[in-house]
């Protein structure tokens, strides 16, 4: 268990420009779920993936953001024309039903910063 | 909707020293999880504990537990003993086990200082 992981772990980009980002789950998981978390508040929920389904987004996710799982592994996050308003950091969380709870466990994130 | 409440942006303990971060939610769910999760500076966030809304019986993991009392709808962390290890933002966080979805709404967090 190498538990989940992010790519890249920071990221300085220039508004307008386009950015992706990957997320490895940890590899029996058929969860995973994209979070934000900006300084000072706590993670607020994105969208998930039930394998390679995508479930749920939040009204968060504008137009402007689109996430894929095309194999039900990992997972990318693409903002398009960024914003300074999309300065934050990326959570991706996995999860598996075992038991019930559904605990997610969490990777490092991508600090993205839009100049 | 949901909604959970951290309404301590920070707290100090001293080594050794208990500590009870507080924790409100409200729901109108009978049904749901209950998770406080710790992010220590610059690293990923952890898993602290976990309680089950229709458990009676507070969970506990080691040097720490919680108090969970669902009429009051308040899920309070209590670290035992503590740790400049414990040194962290703690996060309360509350799942839904009825409406179908598996998000996470987490508080806005309580910063832990842990004086030596």
């Amino acid at each position: 268990d190498t538990g989940v992981s992010q790519d890249p772990r920071h990221k300085i980009t220039k508004r307008g420009q386009n950015v992706t980002f990957r997320c490895d789950p940890i590899s029996e998981h058929n969860r995973l779920y994209w979070y934000r978390q900006t300084l000072g508040q706590g993670p607020e929920f994105l969208t998930y993936f039930q394998n390679e389904a995508q479930l749920e987004k939040s009204r968060l996710l504008s137009d402007r953001f689109s996430a894929e799982r095309p194999k039900g592994s990992f997972s990318t996050l693409e903002i398009q024309r960024t914003e300074q308003g999309d300065s934050a950091m990326y959570l991706c969380a996995s999860s598996t039903n075992s038991g019930g709870a559904d605990t997610q466990y969490f990777g490092p994130g991508t600090r993205l910063t839009v100049l | 909707a949901q909604t959970v409440t951290q309404s301590q942006p920070e707290m100090s303990v001293q080594e050794a020293e208990t500590v009870t971060l507080s924790c409100t939610y409200d729901t109108s769910e009978s049904d749901y999880y209950l998770f406080w999760y710790k992010q220590p500076p610059s690293r990923q966030m952890i898993l602290v504990i976990r309680q089950e809304a229709y458990k009676q019986q507070n969970a506990t993991e080691n040097r720490f537990s919680v108090n969970f009392q669902k009429a009051a709808k308040s899920f309070s962390l209590k670290i035992s003993d503590s740790q400049l290890g414990d040194a962290a933002m703690y996060f309360c966080a509350y799942r839904s086990s009825t409406s179908g979805t598996y998000k996470y709404i987490f508080g806005t967090g309580t910063r832990l200082k842990v004086l030596a």
